[in-house]
């Protein structure tokens, strides 16, 4: 079955320092979301991704798809104590209702 | 705009008793629902999905169940609950219309002992 793998598992950085999460797909994706959630919190939807190659920001937060979509990239630029949580990537094949979930990347941020 | 209540929030269960988690959903019509279980410190793992009232799909054969009684109202049963099934119990809806983000709910915290 489709599997999505995301590392790093667990980062700790300073605050000030960047941080990007990977994700890869066993299989082509017709798209991909990243999720944020707090400690303690539920998933929050933060963005979608759907064209071959495509770059996205949100203030501090890049997203990147890949050219053969089959991996995508979250880098946060100088981190700060308000993004520490959980970051999921969530792929949907082509032609699927269901999204698959990489295991998250625990971040920490020291102050 | 969509709401999402799960309950209860917070549970503790002994081995070999049933489970009751409810979903309902507000602010939509028809949407796709979802049960996801997370482990403590996990990723998120597909349980069951619904595309519509009475349509069940399940991904991970176990000892837990889901049924949709009406549009609105997703529910996860099990009757005997094991040690393996403690975690944090995630519904969600997709809008069918919209990009395909879902939305979750709070989350229902089951301990079993």
């Amino acid at each position: 079955g489709q599997q999505v793998m995301q590392i790093p598992q667990y980062q700790h950085v300073q605050e000030g320092e960047d941080f990007t999460t990977y994700c890869n797909s066993s299989t082509t994706l017709s798209n991909i979301q990243w999720y944020k959630q707090r400690p303690g919190g539920h998933p929050v939807f933060l963005i979608q991704l759907v064209k071959s190659g495509e770059v996205k920001k949100q203030k501090r937060l890049t997203f990147q798809f890949g050219e053969a979509k089959k991996n995508s990239s979250l880098h946060i630029t100088a981190t700060q104590t308000t993004d520490v949580g959980t970051y999921f990537c969530a792929g949907r094949v082509e032609y699927g209702n269901k999204l698959v979930f990489g295991a998250g990347t625990i971040l920490r941020v020291k102050s | 705009s969509q709401t999402i209540h799960q309950w209860p929030a917070t549970l503790v269960q002994p081995v070999g008793s049933p489970l009751s988690l409810e979903c309902t959903v507000e602010g939509t019509s028809n949407p796709n629902l979802y049960w996801y279980r997370q482990a403590a410190g996990r990723g998120l793992q597909l349980l069951f999905y619904s595309v519509g009232i009475g349509q069940i799909s399940s991904e991970v054969p176990q000892n837990l169940s889901a049924s949709r009684p009406q549009d609105r109202q997703f529910i996860l049963s099990s009757k005997k609950l094991l040690l393996s099934d403690s975690g944090f119990y995630l519904c969600a809806l997709q809008e069918v219309v919209n990009t395909g983000e879902l939305f979750f709910g709070e989350g229902s915290r089951l301990t079993v002992l």
